[in-house]
């Protein structure tokens, strides 16, 4: 199964709209942190919010929310007033324990997102 | 931020050839490096975990004969790619994470070496 699922693979936004980007995620790990990563064609990966299992809050990183419901195992992405720079490819992945940095990521399949002026 | 570089940034080679990709975490100590590997328009696949000083933990179906991967010291990683054929062609990330006072265990990326095998 899947631990990281990304159902959308393409997304449109007009500028300076909102977007979701879903995410749902499958671990028993009581223990686990989930991120965002923007990818631009260039092909750099560009951390954007990370959201901890244990975290009582939603995180907030500027224009980006990550909209966390732990019961439903998803951590939806939510970009406010998109901007143009904004498309990229997003991935959503999981990182299973806390062992100081060792453990590794698993990625989702990914969302192009592209915002039309 | 805590900044990865890699090198070379591209790399064209002949079938048959072998290939290095350098990994170096410029203004940290990296106590773990990863490798992963990601065709055009998919996710990214994790190769290979890393630690200084120890041998690298491969990933299922990933060759590690095939895919020589040495963390000599914690500011370095290399990956060699041996005998390169054409479905070697890929774009290789590299990300290194160490353990110390940041509280989300943060993976660093590189900005990927894109391998193109003739």
């Amino acid at each position: 199964a899947q631990k990281i699922t990304q159902t959308q693979p393409g997304m449109f936004v007009q500028e300076k709209e909102a977007v979701t980007l879903d995410c749902t995620y499958d671990t028993s790990d009581p223990s686990y942190g989930l991120f965002w990563y923007k990818q631009p064609s260039s092909g750099e990966m560009i951390f954007l919010i990370y959201q901890g299992s244990y975290d009582q809050q939603n995180a907030t990183e500027g224009r980006y929310s990550l909209n966390f419901q732990k019961a439903r195992k998803s951590a939806n992405l939510v970009i406010s007033a998109s901007q143009l720079g904004d498309s990229a490819m997003y991935f959503c992945a999981m990182r299973e324990g806390d062992q100081g940095g060792s453990e590794k990521l698993v990625f989702g399949k990914g969302t192009k997102l592209t915002v039309n002026p | 931020g805590a900044v990865v570089s890699q090198h070379p940034s591209r790399v064209i080679c002949k079938s048959g050839t072998s290939v290095k990709i350098e990994c170096r975490s410029l203004d940290f100590q990296a106590t773990t490096m990863f490798w992963y590997r990601q065709f055009p328009k998919q996710s990214l696949m994790l190769m290979a975990t890393s630690n200084e000083g120890s041998k690298a933990t491969y990933e299922q179906g990933v060759e590690k004969d095939k895919f020589l991967i040495n963390h000599a010291s914690l500011t370095l990683s290399t990956l060699t790619v041996t005998s390169a054929h054409p479905e070697d062609s890929s774009f290789y990330i590299c990300s290194a994470s160490y353990s110390g006072d940041h509280s989300y265990n943060e993976q660093f990326f590189g900005p990927g070496t894109r391998l193109t095998v003739l």
